[in-house]
């Protein structure tokens, strides 16, 4: 299975700060990743898929990068509603795999 | 809009089955892929399966085949889960998921207990 090494498990940061994610894949995953937010007792929702592209209904301070088998999650001038923990998933191979998600905190 | 609509929590008892249910609103259910994943606290996400609800094909995680077995009913566009010899391990909060790959479309989940 492919492993996905998300890093940190938890973060705490002040409004307005940006912040980055990241997930290490085991191996290649050709940019089959996406993120997800999920707040307490709600489903995930999906923030970005393909790596980089955009959800739709998903506000542009959230984007997405890769480089080599690392991607990352960034979010630009946090709003207290970005508090919530955050996932990576691989869809290039089965079966698909999650990171252990990154608690975000806003001080 | 797309809606996922799960059934309500459970509780049951250890060796027993359970069955949960997703019914679907707002897309074209026939041709659709519904996938199923599985978190507990922790709080690991983990991928069960997908069902192709034109042709009823599966995909399963090795992990869950003989545990997991899925369903469709096309006349009512719900999706379903079986689960199977339930032991602690399987309890946790399970979601259905409309896509085969990445997941835009989330049911609220369905919280599964496991206890005597």
């Amino acid at each position: 299975d492919i492993q996905m090494t998300q890093s940190p498990a938890s973060l705490s940061a002040s409004l307005g700060e940006t912040v980055t994610i990241e997930c290490l894949a085991s191996e290649d995953i050709y940019s089959n990743l996406a993120w997800y937010q999920q707040k307490p007792g709600k489903s995930p929702q999906l923030l970005i898929y393909d790596a980089s592209s955009l959800q739709d209904g998903v506000p542009s301070r959230f984007s997405g990068s890769e480089s080599g088998t690392q991607y990352s999650l960034e979010i630009n001038s946090l709003q207290s509603e970005d508090a919530a923990t955050y996932f990576c998933q691989q869809h290039h191979d089965y079966p698909y795999t999650f990171g252990a998600g990154t608690k975000l905190e806003l001080k | 809009q797309v809606k996922l609509l799960q059934s309500g929590a459970e509780l049951v008892k250890p060796g027993a089955s359970v069955k949960l249910s997703c019914k679907t609103s707002g897309f074209t259910f026939s041709t659709s892929y519904m996938s199923w994943l599985k978190q507990v606290p922790g709080p690991s996400i983990e991928w069960i399966g997908w069902i192709y609800a034109g042709d009823g094909g599966t995909n399963y995680n090795q992990k869950f085949k003989g545990k997991a077995t899925l369903t469709v009913d096309k006349s009512s566009s719900t999706a379903y889960m079986d689960l199977s010899s339930l032991t602690s391990e399987d309890a946790a909060v399970y979601f259905c998921a409309r896509g085969p790959t990445r997941f835009a479309y989330w049911g609220q989940g369905t919280l599964v207990t496991v206890s005597s």
